[in-house]
């Protein structure tokens, strides 16, 4: 049972434009998110997360909005690059304490970002 | 600073096939550590999660094992290679939960 979901499998932008990336969650337990980004024939680097008492994490370019009635978290890149185009993971897992537990992820979305 | 190594890079092995992938860690003591597979059009798929020597945990029936003879040494393994093990295989290793990736291998079954 998949309980990070990402519904879309790829996703095309423009230089210099918005690029959202979304992904749900099922697990009411789930408190810590993550993205990942992946480009071909390397491990997965992080990139930014968020914790559930917050709703909004910013570093530079990147934004995670969190929704936790909807269970829906979403990942913007404003402006996007070509080198921004990789495979961009959510991830999602229960706190104990300061620890995270078992990360839980979607099944990526393929971003290209073109001229 | 900790570094994960992982080899091969790349390999191509025909069903049937024994299987062996190493994955060691530096820079750090007693990690959590992790193999993941991901094969087309799938996710990251958790295969085995070790928190000690000897101490393996599956995710996933499968024809894979893994092993961790060393504290920073944690080891895939098959003795039957399917044309379903195809896939990138990730090591990662963790502290607190923070999980790091190694660079992965390309296993092609044919």
């Amino acid at each position: 049972d998949q309980q990070v979901k990402q519904n879309s499998p790829s996703l095309s932008v423009q230089e210099g434009r918005i690029s959202i990336l979304n992904c749900d969650y099922t697990n009411s337990m789930f408190d810590y998110f993550l993205w990942y980004k992946k480009y071909p024939a390397e491990g997965p680097t992080f990139l930014i997360s968020i914790s559930s008492i917050k709703d909004k994490n910013e570093d530079g370019r990147f934004t995670v909005f969190l929704n936790k009635s909807a269970k829906h978290l979403s990942l913007h890149i404003v402006p996007s690059q070509p080198g921004d185009s990789a495979v961009y993971f959510c991830a999602a897992s229960a706190t104990r304490g300061s620890t995270l537990g078992r990360l839980y992820f979607g099944r990526g979305t393929q971003l290209t970002v073109w001229p | 600073s900790q570094t994960i190594h992982q080899w091969p890079a790349t390999l191509v092995q025909p069903v049937g096939s024994p299987l062996s992938l190493e994955c060691t860690v530096e820079g750090t003591s007693n990690p959590n550590l992790y193999w993941y597979r991901q094969a087309a059009g799938r996710g990251l798929q958790l295969l085995f999660y070790s928190v000690g020597i000897g101490q393996i945990s599956s995710e996933v029936p499968q024809n894979l094992s893994a092993s961790r003879p060393q504290d920073r040494q944690f080891i895939l393994s098959s003795k039957k290679l399917l044309l379903s093990d195809s896939g990138f295989y990730l090591c990662a290793w963790s502290v607190q939960g923070w999980q790091y990736f190694g660079p992965g291998t390309r296993l092609t079954v044919t």
